[in-house]
């Protein structure tokens, strides 16, 4: 079974600071790659994905992820953060076939501080 | 505009007791799914479906049921509720199976 990892549970920055998010997934064939943002009280939301082609896809909100197929990696990543920008990070996967729905990581906090 | 709801928003029931959670979508999706949100766990699959009078079991199943008899619905049963399935539930559906997920707000459930 696939599984996916998000190495930091809880970060902490201050406005205008850059951010990236790990993710690994385990699952070594064809791949679809999400990450989900959940804002307080709200349900998830789609940032981005990547299905194929270009490995850095961007997202809404000026988020961009990078694919790197060799280290099964899928790190989020956002130059220069706004306060807005806490929340709950989710990052997904699924096998190429779609089988089972996607497989969550169990989510980054992130706290902006104005 | 095309939604997915999820009813009751908020429950508080006793152990042993039946609950089903609702979940209807209006986009004529094939594909709907139920997880579950814990601290430390983040979403864990407990039940799908790719379409009418299919159902498929995920990664957390046990003590739970779904029914597909539409398009539209996919309820969520738990038959005895015990104090474990205290969560808050999400159902989501999607147009392809390995495509975008859409999700509703979410059902926060207690089980004293």
């Amino acid at each position: 079974a696939q599984s996916v990892s998000q190495h930091n549970h809880h970060v902490i920055l201050s406005e205008a600071a850059s951010l990236e998010l790990g993710c690994n997934y385990s699952y070594g064939g064809t791949v679809n790659l999400f990450w989900y943002v959940q804002y307080p009280g709200q349900h998830l939301q789609l940032l981005l994905k990547y299905f194929s082609g270009d490995p850095l896809v961007k997202g809404i909100k000026g988020f961009e992820a990078e694919f790197i197929k060799s280290k099964f990696s899928f790190n989020l990543r956002k130059p220069s953060v706004q306060w807005s920008d806490t929340a709950e990070y989710f990052c997904a996967v699924n096998s190429g076939g779609g089988a089972d729905g996607l497989t969550f990581g169990k989510g980054t906090h992130l706290i902006i501080q104005p | 505009d095309a939604e997915i709801t999820q009813s009751p928003r908020h429950k508080i029931t006793e152990t042993g007791r039946q609950v089903t959670l609702a979940c209807h979508q209006t986009w004529n999706h094939n594909n709907m799914f139920w997880y579950r949100q814990d601290l430390g766990h983040g979403l864990r699959l407990i039940h799908y479906s790719y379409g009418v009078q299919d159902t498929n079991k995920g990664e957390v199943s046990d003590g739970y049921s779904v029914s597909r008899s539409n398009t539209e619905d996919l309820p969520l049963t738990l038959e005895s509720a015990a104090s474990s399935q205290t969560s808050v539930y999400f159902c989501a559906s999607s147009e392809l199976r390995r495509g975008k997920l859409f999700f509703g707000e979410g059902s926060r459930l207690t089980v004293l």
